[in-house]
């Protein structure tokens, strides 16, 4: 089983300004990890997604976010946000292999302030 | 379709009340799950189809919650005599692998169920 911990359940931000989001899951198995977007009354949109290979990933919309194994830590970072950027924001995990749906954190709402 | 169809958007139901909330997933998608989505909370999963075939119904809360997928493409989750801890976005997803653990998951706008 795994378990994810958005400790931010809001992040107030200047527009321009550079922000992080962080991510924490548990897991006894290796893990898949994602960051998920929801702007008001729109459905999940995936930003991007840890699978293997180079721990910094790139998104959609100049997000990134970096796999650290030992601190079991997949946070998002953008250098400069964007009014538009304003959304909650879903970290998530699944384990590798099998047919397990995704896990995901209660959410961070990233609120930019002009 | 060209996304992930869900319906109603909102549906509000006295306490008692059997609801149905329909998912039409992107054509050629084999793999379909449903979350419930509270308040101020993250996406919970609640069932998982390959086809037609429900592989996973670990995360139905009570055996009020029922879903299906008859043809393996339109879904329904039917809910039985609704209670208020009911109240919760319903959403669905699709992907075109199976499992869809490698994150490709395509969401539909969720359906908001009210439990007066």
């Amino acid at each position: 089983a795994q378990s994810v911990t958005q400790l931010d359940s809001q992040v107030p931000v200047f527009e321009e300004a550079p922000v992080e989001l962080r991510c924490n899951y548990s897991s006894s198995v290796s893990v898949y990890l994602f960051w998920y977007v929801q702007y008001p009354n729109q459905g999940l949109q995936l930003l991007l997604k840890y699978l293997s290979g180079s721990t910094l990933v790139k998104g959609i919309n100049g997000f990134e976010a970096e796999f650290n194994k030992s601190q079991t830590s997949f946070h998002l970072r953008k250098p400069s946000v964007h009014i538009s950027d304003t959304a909650e924001y879903f970290c998530a995990v699944s384990g590798r292999g099998g047919a397990d749906g995704l896990t995901f954190g209660k959410g961070t709402h990233l609120i930019i302030q002009p | 379709g060209a996304g992930v169809s869900q319906s109603p958007r909102y549906k509000v139901a006295k306490r008692g009340q059997d609801v149905a909330l329909r998912c039409d997933p992107i054509s050629g998608h084999v793999s379909l799950f449903w979350y419930q989505q509270a308040l101020g909370q993250g996406p919970e999963f609640l069932t998982y189809f390959q086809n037609e075939a429900q592989l996973d119904k670990s995360g139905l809360p009570s055996d009020r919650f029922f879903a299906e997928r008859p043809e393996g493409s339109v879904s329904t989750l039917k809910i039985q005599r609704t209670q208020q801890e009911d109240s919760a976005v319903y959403l669905c997803a699709s992907s075109r692998r199976t499992g869809g653990n490698t994150g490709e998951l395509f969401f539909g706008e969720g359906s908001r169920l009210t439990v007066l």
